[in-house]
C-alpha cells in the first residue's frame, strides 16, 4: 500500500535550517508529486509548496518562498524539504502529501514531522 | 491571493444532517477545482474523506458524501456520531501543483 514516512522530530534555534525527509513506497515514485503542508499549533493547515518527482519542477507559497528548497531523490524515492533562517513562528508539523488535492488518485499523507524553533 | 472559505464553526445533532462548504472568495467553485475534503483529530495526520470533488477514499462510510452546491463544495454528513466531532478542511487545487486549504470547520455534535 502507499505509505510515506517521515523523518523524526527536531528542535532549532531561530536562525538554522532543518530539513525533513519523506520517503515514499507502494507507488512508483515519479508518477506523482509531493506537496509540503504545515500546522502550526492550534492553527490550521497551510500548504507550502509542491515537487514533481518526475522532473524536479518546484512551485512555492509566496510566504516561504526564498527560506524554502524542495528536492527529491528518486534512487531512493525520497522527498526533502528544507527550511532556512528558521523563525519563532515556523514551529509546526509539517506533513508530506502525495496528491493532497486528488487530482489523480486518492491523496496519501505521512505521519507529519515536529519541526519545533527555539532559543 | 485566493482564499478558500469555510465556515469556522458548525454544530450538528446526533443522528442528524450537517453539510459543511468551501468557497472561494471570488469566483465559483467547480469540479475543475478537485475539491478534497480531510478530517483531522488533535494530534493526528489529516484523514481523507473525499477528494476529486465526490469520491470517498478508502474506508471511509458512506454517511460522508462530497458534491457541488451552488457555487460551492459541499461535505455532508448523515447521521451524525459523536466521534464525527472534529476539524474539517478543504483543499482545491489551483493548477501547477498548487493547492490552497480553506482556514478549517470545527464541528461539534452535540
Amino acid at each position: 500500500q502507499v505509505q510515506l514516512v517521515q523523518s523524526g522530530a527536531e528542535v532549532k534555534k531561530p536562525g538554522a535550517s532543518v530539513k525533513v525527509s519523506c520517503k515514499a513506497s507502494g507507488y512508483i515514485f515519479t508518477t506523482y508529486g509531493i506537496s509540503w503542508v504545515r500546522q502550526a499549533p492550534g492553527q490550521g493547515l497551510e500548504w507550502m509548496g509542491w515537487i514533481s518527482a518526475y522532473n524536479g519542477n518546484t512551485n512555492y507559497a509566496q510566504k516561504v518562498q526564498g527560506r524554502v528548497t524542495m528536492t527529491t531523490d528518486t534512487s531512493t524515492s525520497t522527498a526533502y524539504m528544507e527550511l532556512r533562517s528558521l523563525r519563532s513562528d515556523d514551529t509546526a508539523v509539517y506533513y508530506c502529501a502525495r496528491d493532497p488535492s486528488g487530482t489523480t488518485s486518492s491523496p496519501a499523507w505521512g505521519q507529519g514531522t515536529l519541526v519545533t524553533v527555539s532559543s | 491571493q485566493t482564499v478558500v472559505t469555510q465556515e469556522p464553526s458548525f454544530s450538528v445533532s446526533p443522528g442528524g444532517t450537517v453539510t459543511l462548504t468551501c468557497g472561494l472568495s471570488s469566483g465559483s467553485v467547480s469540479t475543475s477545482y478537485y475539491p478534497s475534503w480531510y478530517q483531522q483529530t488533535p494530534g493526528q495526520a489529516p484523514r481523507t474523506l473525499i477528494y476529486s470533488t465526490d469520491k470517498r477514499s478508502s474506508g471511509v462510510p458512506d454517511r460522508f458524501s462530497g458534491s457541488i452546491l451552488g457555487n460551492k463544495a459541499a461535505l455532508t454528513i448523515t447521521g451524525a456520531q459523536a466521534d464525527d466531532e472534529s476539524d474539517y478542511y478543504c483543499v482545491l487545487y489551483m493548477g501547477s501543483g498548487i493547492s490552497v486549504f480553506g482556514g478549517g470547520t470545527k464541528l461539534t455534535v452535540l
